[in-house]
């Protein structure tokens, strides 16, 4: 996977916007984004995906930047239920597997 | 909404024991994955199934590890004599279209080795 690199943690008020940046300087032409997120005690959940343009489903929105090299999760109005980490993941291609990094430890408060 | 299943949600076992970790993954996936992450650090990949064979694996997927999808509907992992290092939350994972696509992954077993 390429290399990408996040914040080790970030905090959030309830009903708050949060932006969680990824840096993936290394990215190819090809690789997709991924973020996933682990709420406490859970399995990692997917949040979104994209490529190039700007993505939106009910979780959340995916900011990408127009040289790729950089992406923003976007929580519109953060809940206390979106405390989690969340991993941005650059997976080599379908075969390969996903490989988590530390991620970033989001804290909201009400 | 369909989802991976795993049993069971939590063993105790001895060392030295053998372990036989189970999941249902999603009906018409193609890709299964395990995964392991011990208290308090990563999520760390083990092994990736597919076509009926190991696709790929890490170096923690060692000897003593085994993946068999024996009926399928069933995908197990199976540790064969289990070292007090074994002690993690075992996260199952399926995927149509893998890792390019969404994985699923079920709630976990966790596996306490005394």
């Amino acid at each position: 996977d390429a290399k990408t690199t996040q914040p080790n943690s970030m905090e959030s008020n309830e009903e708050e916007p949060v932006h969680l940046p990824c840096n993936h300087s290394t990215i190819s032409g090809t690789d997709y984004i991924h973020w996933y997120r682990q709420l406490p005690s859970q399995g990692p959940e997917y949040v979104i995906h994209g490529l190039t343009s700007n993505v939106n489903n009910r979780m959340a929105s995916l900011a990408i930047a127009e040289d790729r090299k950089s992406s923003t999760l976007i929580l519109h109005r953060a809940t206390l239920r979106d405390a989690a980490v969340y991993y941005c993941i650059l997976p080599l291609w379908a075969g390969t597997a996903l490989i988590f990094g530390k991620g970033t430890t989001l804290s909201v408060s009400s | 909404e369909p989802e991976v299943t795993q049993t069971p949600s939590h063993q105790v076992t001895q060392m030295g024991q053998e372990v036989i970790l189970r999941c249902v993954p999603i009906s018409n996936h193609l890709y299964f994955y395990w995964y392991r992450q011990i208290l308090g650090q990563k999520v760390e990949f083990l092994v990736s199934f597919y076509n009926n064979e190991i696709s790929e694996k890490s170096e923690i997927f060692d000897d003593q590890f085994s993946v068999e999808r024996p009926d399928g509907s069933n995908f197990t992992l199976k540790i064969r004599s289990t070292k007090l290092e074994d002690s993690a939350m075992y996260f199952c994972a399926s995927s149509l279209q893998g890792s390019t696509g969404e994985l699923f992954f079920g709630e976990g077993s966790r596996l306490t080795v005394l």
